[in-house]
């Protein structure tokens, strides 16, 4: 059974760093290319990046792009995420997703559950 | 940039009648655009990739059609566990873009 569990959320004050983690199982990691993709309070998906299976290739949305970076550890089957910079407006939960098959970098068939990210003073 | 298009924001329903949700793109993406459900408080689900293949485990009431700019996904007959909110997504060009959704609720 395919799982993904994100953890490393939490209350960051604006300007500061996290870094996310999702560890996965079930599933062979270093073949699938993973992303996260966010979600706001009240408000739609978006997509902040994603890397493919052997970690050399990598893409992320304009509005993170220069404050995050994305990663992987097939070793240990876990993806990152670290942002820094961060700004009132990239709170948010924070999803990992698997994509459907390994030749693509999307759709997306299994997610994780979430971890919510709050940046505030 | 990719834009997708969906409309209505909302749709009020109820059970048993046929829903047809519209995403549309600013610029063709060929058949690359997917289907996701979401609940309150889950994570999205995956319904539909490639414009009309169904993914694992998809009920058959849930179909997508289209091709270029205009998609459309159907449920053909609303059950109630089917009220959440619609999202499309592209693959055909970087970023990768999601549609604002859809909320199909209990009229």
């Amino acid at each position: 059974e395919v799982q993904l569990l994100e953890s490393g959320g939490g209350l960051v004050q604006p300007g500061g760093s996290l870094r996310l983690s999702c560890a996965a199982s079930g599933f062979t990691f270093s073949n699938y290319a993973m992303s996260w993709v966010r979600q706001a309070p009240g408000k739609g998906l978006e997509w902040v990046s994603s890397i493919n299976g052997a970690g050399g290739g990598t893409y992320y949305a304009d509005s993170v792009k220069g404050r995050s970076t994305i990663s992987r550890d097939n070793s240990q089957n876990t993806l990152f995420l670290q942002m820094n910079s961060l700004r009132a407006e990239d709170t948010a939960v924070y999803y990992c997703a698997k994509v459907i098959s390994i030749s693509n970098w999307s759709p997306f068939d299994y997610w994780g559950q979430g971890t919510l990210v709050t940046v505030s003073s | 940039e990719i834009v997708l298009t969906q409309s209505p924001a909302t749709l009020s329903l109820s059970p048993g009648e046929r829903v047809t949700l519209s995403c549309r793109a600013s610029q063709s993406v060929s058949n690359y655009l997917a289907w996701y459900q979401q609940k309150p408080g889950q994570a999205p689900r995956l319904l539909i990739y490639d414009a009309s293949n169904r993914a694992t485990g998809i009920p058959a009431r849930f179909s997508g059609s289209g091709s270029g700019t205009d998609f459309t996904l159907t449920i053909s007959s609303l059950e109630p566990e089917d009220f959440a909110v619609y999202y499309c997504q592209q693959r055909s060009n970087w970023p990768l873009s999601f549609g604002g959704g859809t909320k199909v609720e209990i009229k």
